[in-house]
């Protein structure tokens, strides 16, 4: 079964913390993202990666960086974490053979 | 105006009922129409996938998309205390990487 890893369910951070979220797929995915999903506000696209060093921003990049050295790894960058960074923060990844993205399970971050 | 509009909910209806999810959407150049249910504290999963405007049906569960209203509807007859979840709509120009979503609306089926 195909599968999008993310290493952390629950994260409990303090503010000004730098904090890494990573995500691993297993299914030779060349498109990779970071959303944050919060009430009301849905997904909101943080950054994405076509290709192993390649990175886009996407709708909030403010305040995150990402990195990606090999194609299965997507990284996700708190440079500094800050109160209004608490969500559930999704990984997903697509081929360009695929339908639609695969998701990992999320990350719950809290930043206190 | 927002890309992608979904009504959040919370709907809730009896078991068997027939569930009516919708979506509008305002960019014309959209062609891949998607649904998606996440459970509670789990990640999306992609239930129905659609191109261009049709419908297309999956068991219980029917995608219609009318590009002409910018438009999209995903139906589940039969509804079962299971189908209780979040279903987002998603939608992109491409098969790719430009994807968009809805924000969710959140579905309790009653037994």
């Amino acid at each position: 079964d195909v599968k999008v890893t993310q290493s952390s369910r629950y994260l409990v951070k303090r503010t000004g913390e730098k904090v890494f979220l990573e995500c691993v797929q297993d299914m030779d995915h060349e498109n990779m993202f970071w959303y944050r999903q919060d009430p009301g506000l849905g997904l909101r696209l943080i950054y994405f990666s076509y290709d192993v060093k390649m990175k886009e921003k996407g709708d909030i990049p403010e305040g995150y960086s990402v990195s990606r050295e090999k194609k299965e790894r997507f990284s996700l960058i708190l440079e500094s974490a800050s109160t209004n960074q608490t969500s559930m923060y999704l990984c997903a990844s697509n081929g360009k053979a695929n339908y639609g993205y695969t998701f990992g399970s999320g990350t719950r971050l809290t930043v206190v | 105006q927002k890309e992608v509009e979904q009504d959040p909910g919370p709907l809730s209806v009896p078991e068997g009922a027939i569930v009516s999810l919708n979506c509008t959407y305002s960019n014309s150049a959209f062609q891949y129409f998607m649904w998606y249910r996440q459970y509670s504290r789990k990640g999306p999963e992609l239930l129905m996938y659609t191109y261009s405007s049709g419908n297309k049906e999956d068991g219980r569960f029917t995608a219609q998309v009318d590009k002409s209203s910018k438009y999209i509807s995903l139906f589940i007859r039969d509804s079962q205390p299971s189908d209780s979840a979040t279903y987002l709509c998603a939608m992109s120009r491409t098969n790719n990487n430009d994807m968009r979503f809805g924000a969710g609306t959140r579905l309790t089926v009653k037994p």
